[in-house]
Parts: C-alpha cells; structure tokens; sequence
C-alpha cells in the first residue's frame, strides 16, 4: 500500500541555517503531497502542497518539489528561525483505487532551532 | 480554511469509562475524518464519516472502541469506549473543504485525551 516515510530526527539546527527534511513516498498513480506543520501544544497546520509532478509548493519561506523520478518531496528552507521549531509531517493522498481521501502520514521530524 | 473546532480540548479519564469528543466545522463538508496521535507518534487514521452513511473504519479500528455520528454535515462525535491507559492519545478530526479526495485536509485543534 502507499506509505511515507521521513527522516528521523531530532533535528537540531542553529538560527539562520539551512534546512533539509527528507520525504519519500512510495504509492501507485499520482498522488497529492502535503507538509504540515505541528507547532508545540498545537494541533496540525498545512504548511504547503503539490498535486502533480514537477509542482512546487511554497510557503511560509518553506518549499519542495514534487519529484516522481525520485518520489520524493523534501523540505527546504534557506534560512530558518527559533519560531520554526515544531515537528514537521509529510504526508500524501490515497491514489488510484485506493483513493479514499485519506491523508497517510510520515513518522513526524522534529526540528529544534537554537538561537 | 475553514474553522474546526473541538470539545474538549483535553481530559483525563479514568479507565473503564467512555468520553465522546465533538467536533464542528463551520461551514458544510462532505467528508471528515478522525486521526489518533498517540505520544511521540505521527498520526493515524481511524475512520471516515460521511454524512448519511456508516462510518468505514481503518485495520486496526471497530465501531464497538470507536463509534462516531454524523447526524448534519457540519458535525460529527466519536467517542472512545471502555478507555485503557493505551487509549491516551491526542485525537484530531479533518475535513476536506471541497469534497474532492486530493483536496487539502484542514485539522481541528486536537483533543488530548489522558486515561489513568
């Protein structure tokens, strides 16, 4: 079946560096590809999104591109902030006959910016 | 986006008993969904509620540990049932505003829910 998956964390970065979160996905037809983002002791945020290849969703300085050669959607920012410091989750859509408007969500990478 | 909200916002129960966590969108939507996100975890989905219709459920998820309402389509319950200490999770509801199965999915706030 589809899945995500993410690379582990914690990921612990100082302010003003730059950040890489690593998504890949494996799933039949074309799913859409979703970040969000779980600040602490809050619920979950849409960061960005694609819904077909070679898309780039942007946000918030945030970006990533959707790669189906690579099927993979990484997490991209230049510079980030201690107010960035949350747990990020990629995630996709149900696709094909499968599809049954479900969200499956990688295991969660927690960023941690120092100041 | 719209607005999602939910009640409680968190509880500690005592195990054996059941609570019913509600959740109210403010426009009308045609799918909602309810995830489990147990401590440390990604999330999880439990079930699927149209309006009109029986929830379908995920492996793992039964109607009898979890039944859930959609009585309008702008409301839904579920409610965790004869609750054990593994049942402490946040529990979130979603919905896809425009009904398409590829449209974003936007989250109520969570309900954390704690059973000693």
């Amino acid at each position: 079946g589809d899945s995500v998956t993410q690379m582990e964390g914690p990921v612990t970065l100082s302010e003003e560096a730059f950040l890489t979160i690593n998504c890949t996905y494996t799933a039949t037809g074309y799913p859409s590809l979703f970040w969000y983002v779980q600040y602490p002791g809050e619920g979950l945020q849409l960061l960005l999104k694609a819904t077909k290849a070679d898309d780039k969703g942007s946000n918030k300085g945030f970006e990533a591109t959707y790669r189906k050669e690579t099927t993979s959607f990484h997490l991209e920012k230049g510079s980030v902030q201690v107010s960035d410091s949350a747990v990020y989750f990629c995630a996709l859509s149900g696709s094909g006959s499968s599809n049954t408007g479900k969200l499956i969500f990688g295991q969660g990478t927690t960023l941690q910016v120092k100041p | 986006s719209a607005v999602i909200s939910q009640k409680p916002s968190r509880d500690i129960c005592q195990r054996g008993t059941s609570l019913t966590i509600q959740c109210q969108v403010d426009s009308q939507v045609t799918m909602m969904f309810w995830y489990r996100q147990q401590p440390g975890q990604s999330l999880t989905l439990i079930a699927t509620a149209n309006q009109g219709s029986e929830a379908t459920y995920e492996s793992g998820f039964v109607i009898d540990k979890f039944p859930i309402s959609r009585p309008n389509l702008t409301f839904s319950t579920l409610t965790v049932s004869n609750m054990s200490p593994e049942d402490s999770s946040i529990y979130l509801c979603s919905t896809n505003l425009a009904g398409g199965l590829t449209d974003t999915q936007y989250f109520g706030p969570g309900t954390r829910l704690t059973v000693l």
